[in-house]
């Protein structure tokens, strides 16, 4: 499969703890993009980092990316029931854009 | 303004029945995304357009699937004929530029009985 990894597969928490998603991608990367889709829904973009940024922060969101291990992480902070949902990472290499697996989150409130 | 918009939302069909699927893209996008979402998966590359010219389309069986964009606007993706495991749900997005944030449209939901 040319998917990404997603990690972990599934997160439940209780409301207003903070969720953290990993995600590992194959090749060099112009950006790397993080999505959420509700059920039965289409993709809803996030957050957008570049390759020569480490750390960027978007509201509750906070997205890491470490090119020597091409790898990035997504940590939502104080999350809310609303944020039950699935979450993809997209790497970005030239004009390709590649998804991950996803994660689903399950906030419990 | 408005989004993606896709239709139809759901489309029920006998194997071997052909069908198809229409996007349109937000205005003034020029790059246009056909993808496959199976259950539990994150959405695979079917076709990319830029204008009117698919530029990639590596992932498209062609021998069932086929897609245009004429005059570069909206879109259109056939499966002729479908199989069972076609039954997926099919998303369709546009960006500018092309590596930017993508805007998906809800999706058609495909089942193949």
């Amino acid at each position: 499969s040319q998917q990404g990894e997603e990690d972990p597969q599934a997160l439940s928490i209780q409301e207003g703890e903070n969720a953290t998603m990993n995600c590992s991608y194959k090749t060099s990367i112009n950006n790397l993009q993080w999505y959420r889709q509700n059920s039965g829904r289409g993709l809803v973009h996030l957050i957008l980092i570049r390759s020569n940024e480490r750390e960027k922060h978007s509201g509750r969101l906070r997205v890491t990316l470490d090119t020597s291990k091409k790898s990035s992480s997504l940590l939502i902070t104080a999350s809310r029931a609303a944020d039950t949902a699935s979450y993809f990472c997209a790497s970005v290499g030239g004009n390709k854009l590649v998804f991950g697996a996803g994660t689903i989150l399950r906030v419990k409130s | 303004e408005a989004g993606v918009v896709q239709s139809p939302r759901y489309k029920i069909i006998e194997k071997k029945q052909p069908v198809a699927f229409w996007c349109n893209p937000i205005s003034g996008h020029n790059t246009l995304y056909w993808y496959l979402q199976n259950l539990g998966q994150g959405p695979e590359l079917l076709i990319r357009y830029e204008n009117e010219e698919a530029v990639d389309d590596s992932q498209l069986p062609k021998d069932r699937f086929s897609a245009e964009r004429l005059k570069g606007v909206d879109s259109t993706l056939k499966i002729q004929p479908a199989e069972l495991g076609d039954s997926a749900v099919y998303l369709c997005a546009s960006s500018t530029p092309p590596s930017g944030e993508l805007f998906f449209g809800e999706g058609s939901r495909l089942t193949v009985l």
